[in-house]
């Protein structure tokens, strides 16, 4: 069955530490797209992506990077600079024609600073 | 101003009866809307989409747009405590192709 897979599911992450969250699609889509959500709030955009190696920062990029190599992975790096990361992460995807751009998600992330 | 402003909720109507959701958004020129379902500590679930004006119903659902107006609602009829959930609204701005999402409504339905 076609989808998004996300891993992990729980991330635990020490003062200073970098960490990658990962995000597959084999839904053949050519967006894909990085929030966070705090609790009780929506989704913020981090990054988002349209092609392979072409990426675009969102409303709250500081402290994070992304990757796009290939059009399936887009993985993300939570780095030491985001001062704040614990949240829960969403990955999705969506075609790349407007009248088509239902986005699916992943089962999301939730990193935790210990 | 936000681009998608929702009211944060929580919105509380007996079971059976009709819920309404509003979302207003900035960018006039915006032409794709989207409510997804949030149940806590899942991800999103698309319930409905509409592109034009006017009203679109699936079956307990109707999403309605007024452009003009720059509001999209979601009506959800004979309300059902499974319903309970954070209601998230979505735009595709006009110039971009990224989905900007609403902080969301907290419904909560009471046997």
């Amino acid at each position: 069955d076609g989808g998004i897979t996300q891993s992990p599911k729980y991330l635990f992450r020490k003062e200073g530490q970098n960490v990658t969250l990962s995000c597959e699609q084999n839904l053949n889509h050519d967006a894909m797209y990085w929030y966070r959500q705090d609790p009780g709030q929506g989704l913020r955009l981090i990054y988002y992506s349209q092609i392979v190696n072409d990426f675009q920062k969102g409303d709250i990029a500081e402290g994070y990077s992304v990757s796009r190599e290939k059009k399936e992975s887009f993985p993300l790096t939570v780095t030491s600079a985001q001062k704040n990361p614990t949240a829960f992460y969403l990955c999705a995807s969506t075609p790349r024609r407007r009248l088509t751009f239902r986005a699916f998600f992943g089962q999301g992330t939730r990193l935790t600073v210990v | 101003q936000k681009e998608v402003e929702q009211n944060s909720g929580p919105l509380s109507v007996p079971e059976g009866a009709i819920a309404s959701l509003n979302c207003t958004y900035s960018d006039r020129g915006s032409q794709s809307f989207f409510w997804y379902r949030q149940y806590s500590g899942k991800s999103p679930e698309l319930i409905m989409f509409i592109y034009s004006n006017g009203d679109k119903e699936d079956g307990r659902f109707t999403a309605q747009l007024n452009k003009a107006s720059q509001y999209v609602s979601l009506l959800i009829r004979d309300s059902q405590p499974s319903d309970s959930a954070t209601y998230l609204c979505a735009v595709i701005p006009y110039n971009n192709n990224d989905m900007r999402f609403g902080a969301g409504t907290r419904l909560t339905v009471k046997p």
